[in-house]
């Protein structure tokens, strides 16, 4: 059983303050991982597909780190805003497992105005 | 912008009643899959199609749940009986290949009384 874990399960944070959590993972057989959006009553949505140790990306005020030898990614919110309130979701995939994308249980991020 | 559709959004059924929930994805993407989300859990995936043909089921409970996707295209995934501890999110997704990211639609939310 591949375990992924996201910490903190949940985060309130004041807007225009920065903030960031964790996603842990297997580090060995690492082919992806995935962060995905979810926000209240709508779909979830992709963020980064990230594959390469030391991989960086960013989208708008967002971004994500990947270490894949000691098995954690982290995500960044710069200068949150109520919009960013959402369930941010990791997945990670795995050469052993096929191409199955195992979830972790999500960090519920809520931005207070 | 391309959507993958479900429906229904909601469904309110007794147990022991049969239920069944549908997906149609994104024009072109060979690969579906079906999750489930048990609230406070990351989605957990029930059922991977490649094209018309499931390529992993290994967590779909086979004596209630059943999936096809007969044209390969939209698909279904039915739930008979229903049990009280099926309540959860259904949620469908689509990509153009294995690797890619994800496409999810905005799920089913079931609750069994």
């Amino acid at each position: 059983i591949l375990n992924v874990e996201q910490s903190p399960q949940s985060l309130h944070v004041q807007e225009g303050d920065s903030t960031n959590f964790t996603c842990s993972f297997p580090s060995s057989n690492f082919y992806a991982l995935h962060w995905y959006r979810w926000e209240t009553a709508k779909s979830p949505e992709a963020l980064f597909v990230m594959t390469l140790n030391g991989d960086e990306k960013k989208k708008g005020r967002i971004s994500a780190t990947l270490n894949t030898k000691e098995g954690y990614s982290y995500l960044y919110i710069k200068g949150s805003q109520p919009e960013d309130s959402a369930t941010y979701l990791c997945a990670f995939m795995n050469k052993a497992a096929g191409n199955k994308l195992t979830f972790g249980g999500g960090t519920r991020v809520l931005v207070k105005p | 912008e391309a959507e993958v559709a479900q429906s229904p959004r909601y469904k309110i059924t007794e147990k022991s009643q049969a239920v069944a929930f549908w997906c149609d994805p994104i024009s072109g993407h060979a690969t579906l899959y079906w999750y489930r989300q048990i609230l406070g859990q990351g989605p957990e995936l029930l059922v991977q199609f490649q094209d018309e043909s499931v390529v992993d089921d290994s967590q779909l409970p086979k004596d209630r749940f059943s999936a096809e996707r007969l044209k390969g295209v939209d698909s279904t995934l039915k739930i008979q009986p229903a049990e009280l501890g099926d309540s959860a999110m259904y949620l469908c997704a689509s990509s153009s290949t294995v690797y890619n990211e994800q496409f999810f639609g905005p799920g089913t939310r079931l609750t069994v009384l």
